[in-house]
């Protein structure tokens, strides 16, 4: 199973782009990396997943360098709201593989 | 998307008393299903992965006799806490995983508040 690491905590000001990263040092070549978001007393939910390179969605942006070692999460132009813990996880080759989440990073947005 | 729903979404028993919680695919099937546990301030912590008509596999440290999973057809698993103590209040959250093309997105229940007293 790929262990991931990423920052504990990030504070971000409001209308600000924020850009989290996770290092997965052992990705296996099927696994697939995938980011959750979540909210106090709420289950994760998705934002972005992707392979290679870079993935957007109207919420996030994923990249993703060549040696796939790590990857970056971005989000524009964040709002009070964003305010949650993020999640990055690695796995999902097309089995029922079990996922570890890692401590995740939990982001502050100021006004 | 697809929706996995969790019930109750919070609840409050007795020490020594038994709770079930039910997680729900609700528009697409699952052959497997997984449930975490989570205290506060800490991130998800796996504790079994529960198998559409088999038995469920748990994790390493929790036991199979105190968390009992049942996976009772395609869109249905329920973990039962049994003889619940207050250690055993925490955040209980089940997901399912969705196959599209070669690739799996997992959908998480809303969570499960279990306060025992």
């Amino acid at each position: 199973l790929a262990k991931t690491t990423q920052p504990i905590s990030m504070d971000s000001y409001e209308g600000q782009e924020v850009n989290i990263t996770c290092s997965h040092n052992n990705i296996a070549t099927n696994d697939y990396i995938t980011w959750y978001q979540q909210f106090p007393s709420q289950g994760p939910r998705f934002i972005i997943q992707g392979y290679k390179t870079k993935v957007t969605n109207e919420v996030a942006s994923l990249f993703i360098p060549a040696d796939r070692k790590s990857s970056t999460l971005s989000l524009p132009r964040v709002s009070l709201s964003d305010t949650a813990v993020y999640y990055c996880l690695v796995g999902f080759s097309g089995s029922a593989r079990q996922l570890t989440f890692g401590s995740g990073t939990q982001l502050t947005v100021l006004p | 998307g697809a929706v996995v729903s969790q019930h109750p979404s919070w609840v409050i028993c007795k020490s020594g008393t038994s709770v079930k919680i039910e997680c729900r695919s609700l528009d697409f099937q699952a052959t497997t299903m997984f449930w975490y546990r989570q205290f506060p301030k800490q991130s998800l912590m796996l504790m079994a992965t529960s198998n559409e008509g088999s038995k469920a596999t748990y994790e390493q440290g929790v036991e199979k006799d105190k968390f009992l999973i049942n996976h009772a057809s395609l869109t249905l698993s329920t973990l039962t806490v049994t003889s619940a103590h207050p250690e055993d209040s925490s955040f209980y959250i089940c997901s399912a995983p969705n196959w599209r093309g070669g690739t799996g997105e997992l959908f998480f229940g809303e969570g499960s508040r279990l306060t025992v007293l």
